[in-house]
């Protein structure tokens, strides 16, 4: 059973700060890795995608990858209520399936 | 501009009718998924089409069914929809990229089932 977990939350920092989004997955043959925002009653919006081991940044989001530790990461630096949400993470190992997690739901508070 | 679209946004349907959502995407992707999403819930995938190749879940119940008659399009048909079946059904597309294994999905913005 391909598994991706994730603490579900809800996470809250205060606005500014720095939120830290954790995912672990259960499949080592896995290659791509993803990080979806979705607000409330919305469809998933692609925040980062990763696929070597290292960091990745894209403005105010990090994306960090371990696969020998089988870990992915998402850090929102500077975090805004606007980023308010669920975070899915979201896995591919060369097949067509992906593999979510059940999401994390950050609140940031004003 | 829109790349993945989905109609209606909204659908209430009676408990046991018939119904059909549809999808269309115009990123030419070869894949097109169809996720179920109840709240609070991870998408979970239903079936998906890569180019005319059908692959069902296998515990996707037979209520559901679907069809590609083009890489442009494809439906979701709920058969005989139950109370249990209320949820967000979700469209994604994607690519088969080589080395990479599958490119990342992109969502359309989902239909919102309501089953009475």
């Amino acid at each position: 059973q391909k598994e991706v977990e994730q603490n579900s939350g809800p996470l809250s920092v205060p606005e500014g700060a720095i939120a830290s989004l954790n995912c672990t997955y259960s499949d080592r043959g896995s290659q791509s890795f993803f990080w979806y925002r979705q607000y409330s009653g919305k469809s998933p919006e692609l925040i980062m995608s990763i696929y070597s081991n290292g960091d990745k940044e894209d403005g105010r989001f990090t994306a960090q990858l371990n696969k020998a530790s089988q870990y992915v990461s998402l850090l929102i630096r500077d975090s805004q209520p606007s980023d308010s949400a669920t975070y899915l993470c979201a896995v591919n190992n060369y097949g067509q399936n992906f593999v979510f997690g059940p999401g994390t739901r950050l609140s940031v508070l004003p | 501009d829109a790349m993945v679209i989905q109609n209606p946004r909204y659908q209430v349907t009676q408990f046991g009718k018939p119904v059909t959502l549809s999808c269309s995407q115009t990123l030419n992707h070869n894949v097109m998924y169809w996720y179920q999403q109840k709240s609070s819930q991870a998408p979970k995938l239903l079936f998906h089409y890569y180019d005319k190749d059908f692959n069902n879940e296998a515990d996707t119940p037979d209520n559901f069914q679907s069809r590609r008659p083009n890489t442009s399009f494809c439906f979701l048909d709920i058969r005989s929809p139950g109370l249990g079946d209320a949820a967000m059904y979700l469209c994604a597309t994607s690519r088969v990229a080589g080395e990479w294994g599958t490119d990342t999905q992109y969502f359309g913005p989902g239909t919102r089932l309501t089953v009475l």
